[in-house]
């Protein structure tokens, strides 16, 4: 069994604060890197793929980065909004997908 | 319209009973999974296929069937429910990459079955 961690496990912001949190998995063997967003009451929708160590995605506020040698990858939210409340999944593929547990991020108004 | 669907939506059933969850793509998805989410555990892999007639077990497979006869299908069946089996269930679908493997893309994932076994 794979181990996908992620932290912090929740997280409260103000609105208009910046925000990361960290996603960790075992560092050999690595083929992919994937993010998805959670909101409550809907599906996993995925945000970004990552494939090659120091890939560095974006997708309006929200940026991910990579490092396959140390066994990390970081997503940031820059300038968090209410919209962006939801759980943040990190998923390990080796031969299928191991996700972690979440971040669950609110943002305060 | 287009999308994964799933249903029910929702189910209670019985120790014991067999109940089937269904989950339709209109993408034409060569890979189908099927995930189980409990508290305190991340989504975990039950089975998934990559084709039709072709399927493999994933995580946590004991206790369910899958089949996948057409592509756009693939069912999942507690063949005797047991009340550990109660979850929420997603079902999701992805391309197929480069020499069939499906890691570099995003999987879709369906609305979910929340189902509770008494």
């Amino acid at each position: 069994i794979l181990n996908v961690e992620q932290s912090p496990q929740s997280l409260h912001v103000q609105e208009g604060d910046s925000t990361n949190f960290t996603c960790s998995f075992p560092s050999s063997n690595f083929y992919a890197l994937h993010w998805y967003r959670w909101e409550t009451a809907k599906s996993p929708e995925a945000l970004f793929v990552m494939t090659l160590n120091g890939d560095e995605k974006k997708k309006g506020r929200i940026s991910a980065t990579l490092n396959t040698k140390e066994g990390y990858s970081y997503l940031y939210i820059k300038g968090s909004q209410p919209e962006d409340s939801a759980t943040y999944l990190c998923a390990d593929f080796i031969y299928n997908l191991f996700f972690g547990t979440g971040t669950r991020l609110t943002v305060i108004p | 319209d287009a999308g994964i669907t799933q249903s029910p939506r929702y189910k209670i059933t019985e120790t014991g009973r067999q109940v089937t969850l269904m989950c339709h793509q209109t993408w034409s998805h060569s890979y189908m999974f099927w995930y189980r989410q409990d508290l305190g555990h991340g989504l975990r892999l039950i089975y998934y296929s990559a084709a039709a007639d072709i399927t493999d077990k994933g995580e946590v497979p004991d206790g369910y069937v899958v089949s996948r006869s057409k592509t756009e299908n693939f069912p999942l069946t507690l063949e005797s429910a047991t009340r550990s089996q109660t979850s929420v269930y997603f079902c999701a679908s992805s391309e197929s990459g480069s020499g069939g493997v499906s890691s570099y893309n995003e999987q879709f994932f369906g609305p979910g079955t929340r189902l509770t076994v008494l």
